[in-house]
């Protein structure tokens, strides 16, 4: 079965400062990768995707396969990236994700 | 365009009663899959609905139960509360096989059971 590790509850950091949050995942097959962010008092919502490598309000995401790694960058922090982070993967596609624990960023000023 | 409406909100039930939980799919996704979200963890999955019909199914037991209506819209039933069954409950709706920004989720419906 597969499995995602988030193995930070909490990231404090300061404002502009880098911030890495580590997402390892085990699969089989190969998987689709995700990272999706909830704000307080918001809705889960998706921030990026592996597929599509891109970046999203500053955030990177490189698929390492060998290390069955999936670890969000962002090079300068901001007051507005505070929330909760999942890690997530879904395989063949098939609209069942399976998240990690999650990881809290809380950005100091 | 509609985003995903998921009602109640809250609601707080005794062990060993029943709920049921409901979910309005965005327009134009034909497929809704329901997580369970303890406090503190990711949230886990529970089934998925396509066409009316249960399309997978996680690690949850049979008294963990739904329906999907012919507008796509669905319910999630739980026979037999457990305390353990407290938790936010999530839908997402979707377009099966095609995963793009529209997997979408409701703000969810927390579940206090006493």
């Amino acid at each position: 079965a597969q499995r995602v590790t988030q193995p930070e509850k909490l990231l404090s950091v300061f404002k502009g400062a880098p911030v890495e949050l580590k997402c390892n995942y085990s699969y089989s097959g190969s998987p689709e990768l995700f990272w999706y962010v909830q704000y307080s008092r918001q809705r889960l919502q998706l921030l990026l995707r592996h597929i599509s490598r891109e970046s999203i309000k500053g955030f990177t995401a490189d698929l390492n396969k060998g290390e069955t790694s999936f670890h969000l960058k962002k090079p300068f922090a901001q007051e507005e990236d505070s929330a909760m982070y999942y890690c997530a993967l879904d395989k063949a596609a098939g609209n069942k994700l399976t998240f990690g624990g999650g990881t809290r960023v809380l950005v100091k000023p | 365009e509609t985003g995903v409406t998921q009602s109640p909100t809250h609601l707080i039930k005794t062990r060993g009663q029943q709920v049921t939980l409901r979910c309005s799919s965005q327009s134009g996704h034909n497929t809704v899959s329901w997580y369970q979200q303890a406090l503190g963890q990711g949230p886990q999955f529970i089934f998925q609905y396509y066409r009316e019909e249960e399309n997978g199914r996680g690690n949850f037991p049979p008294r963990f139960s739904g329906l999907q209506f012919p507008n796509y819209s669905s319910e999630l039933n739980v026979n037999a509360l457990e305390l353990d069954d407290s938790a936010l409950y999530l839908c997402a709706s979707s377009t099966l096989g095609v995963f793009d920004y529209g997997y979408t989720f409701g703000s969810g419906t927390r579940l206090t059971v006493v």
